[in-house]
C-alpha cells in the first residue's frame, strides 16, 4: 500500500519567515496530493491540494510543489504569522484507490514572534 | 454552510464498555469517512461509504468496531466492547460525488477524543 513520509515532525521560525514541510510517498499511482493544518481541539482543514498533472500551485501566502520523479512534495508557507502555528499533514491518493487518503506523521509549526 | 458535525465531543468510558459516536456530513456529500487519529499521528481510515453502502472497511477491526449509514445521511460508529488502545480522536469526515472535475477534497469534522481507562 501507500507510504507517506514527513519531515521534520517540529519546525520553529520566526515570524515573517518562511517555512517548508516536505513529504514522499512510495505509490507512483498516486495522483492528488492535499495538504490539511490542524489546530488543537480540532478537525484537520483542507489549506491547499495538488494533482499529479501540475507542477505548483499557490494560493496567496501557500504554495505546493511536487516532482513525479522522484515521489516528492512540500508546502510552502511564506511571510510565517503566529496564527499560522499548528499542526500539518501532507496526504497521497492513489489513482483508483476510491479517494482513500494515506496521511503523513505530521508536522507541529511553531511561528515565533 | 453548515461543517461536519460530530458529537459527543469528547468521551470517557471504562474498558469494556460500549461507546458510540455520531456524524452528520456536509448536505448533498455522498461520501463519508471514519478515521481514527492516534496522538501525534495522522488520521487512518476505518471505513468509507457511498451513499448508504460501505465501500471500503478493510481498515476496521470488525470484531469489535461495527457502522451503519442508514438513509445515506448520518452515520454512527460503534466500539464493543471498548478496550484501552482504542483511546484516539474518531474523526468524519465528506465528500461530493467527484462529478467530471473529479473533485476529491475531504472535509472534516472537529472529532471525538475517546479516552478509555
Amino acid at each position: 500500500g501507500e507510504n507517506v513520509e514527513q519531515h521534520p515532525s517540529t519546525l520553529s521560525v520566526q515570524e515573517g519567515d518562511s517555512a517548508v514541510i516536505k513529504c514522499t510517498y512510495s505509490d507512483s499511482a498516486s495522483n492528488y496530493f492535499p495538504w490539511y493544518k490542524q489546530e488543537l481541539g480540532k478537525g484537520p482543514q483542507l489549506i491547499i491540494d495538488i494533482r499529479s498533472n501540475v507542477g505548483e500551485k499557490k494560493d496567496q501566502r501557500i504554495a505546493v510543489t511536487l516532482n513525479k520523479t522522484a515521489k516528492h512534495f512540500s508546502l510552502h508557507i511564506t511571510e510565517t504569522q503566529p496564527e499560522d502555528s499548528a499542526v500539518y499533514f501532507c496526504a497521497a491518493k492513489k489513482t483508483g484507490g476510491g479517494n482513500k487518503l494515506t496521511f503523513g506523521t505530521g508536522t507541529q509549526l511553531k511561528v515565533e514572534l | 454552510e453548515a461543517g461536519v458535525v460530530q458529537s459527543p465531543r469528547y468521551k470517557i468510558i471504562e474498558k469494556k464498555q460500549p461507546v458510540a459516536f455520531w456524524c452528520n456530513p456536509i448536505s448533498g456529500h455522498n461520501t463519508l469517512y471514519w478515521y481514527r487519529q492516534n496522538l501525534g499521528q495522522g488520521p487512518e481510515l476505518l471505513i468509507r461509504y457511498e451513499n448508504e453502502e460501505a465501500v471500503d472497511d478493510s481498515q476496521l477491526p470488525k470484531d469489535r468496531f461495527s457502522a451503519e449509514r442508514l438513509k445515506g445521511v448520518d452515520s454512527t460508529l460503534k466500539i464493543q466492547p471498548a478496550e484501552l488502545g482504542d483511546s484516539a480522536v474518531y474523526l468524519c469526515a465528506s465528500s461530493p460525488d467527484p462529478g467530471t472535475d473529479f473533485t476529491y477534497e475531504q472535509y472534516f469534522g472537529p472529532g471525538t477524543r475517546l479516552t478509555v481507562t
